[in-house]
């Protein structure tokens, strides 16, 4: 297993566009997070599921932003009518997690969002 | 005030010193982890711990759970080191899933 891989690395979109993000976790990972990192400060919670389920979403998420994790493996993350705000860089992360313990946190190395 | 604050925000050293990074946090905590984030993305999870001290290589990660303290260790100091350092928590309690960052210490040593 080649770790958590995220698609595209880098995105340049024009400002009203849609885009959409994937990450593959690590195969054998049941908790997968979206975080939204901007210049100079550390990652923010966007979005957490366990297998398939969509456990939290952060007041972050506006209802622009949409998260699926359809069969319990890979994710996708998509913006509708993307604004200059949006860009940042958006980073995925898996986890095994066992009930009421935290696991090691495994990150892909991001998507980069530019909108113009 | 951040649930997460670390110090200093910016260090820079010379090849071969002994680095400190400091990370304070104000909430019940499950986990602390240390990531390290180098230019142009990727973060990599250096240490996950909730109590005592832990080793690897020149990393060492240490956690007093009643000061709510953490410290990030670098020895013998080399220039591959540069990088953002983040500490993270995971709330105690039913959120623990969820990370809360620090800003992160950006890290230059030289040669």
């Amino acid at each position: 297993d080649t770790g958590v891989s995220q698609d595209p690395r880098h995105k340049i979109t024009k400002r009203g566009q849609n885009v959409t993000f994937r990450c593959d976790p690590i195969s054998e990972h049941n908790r997968l997070y979206w975080y939204r990192q901007t210049l100079g400060q550390g990652p923010e919670f966007l979005t957490y599921f366990q297998n398939e389920a969509q456990l939290e979403k952060s007041r972050l998420l506006s209802d622009r932003f949409s998260a699926e994790r359809p069969k319990g493996s890979f994710s996708t993350l998509e913006i509708q009518r993307t604004e200059q705000g949006d860009s940042a860089m958006y980073l995925c992360a898996s986890s095994l997690g066992v009930s009421g313990r935290p696991g090691e946190l495994f990150f892909g190395e991001g998507s980069r969002l530019t909108v113009l | 005030k951040n649930e997460v604050e670390q110090s200093p925000q910016n260090l820079t050293a010379q090849e071969g010193e002994f680095i400190t990074i400091n990370c304070s946090y104000s909430v019940g905590i499950s986990a602390l982890h240390w990531l390290q984030q180098h230019p142009g993305g990727g973060i990599v999870s250096l240490f996950m711990l909730s109590s005592g001290k832990k080793k690897h290589g020149r990393l060492i990660a240490t956690i007093n759970i009643q000061e709510k303290h953490s410290s990030l260790h670098i020895t013998a100091s080399h220039p591959r080191d540069s990088a953002v350092y983040i500490c993270a928590v995971s709330n105690s309690g039913g959120s623990n899933y969820k990370l809360t960052f620090g800003k992160g210490t950006l890290l230059t040593v030289n040669p």
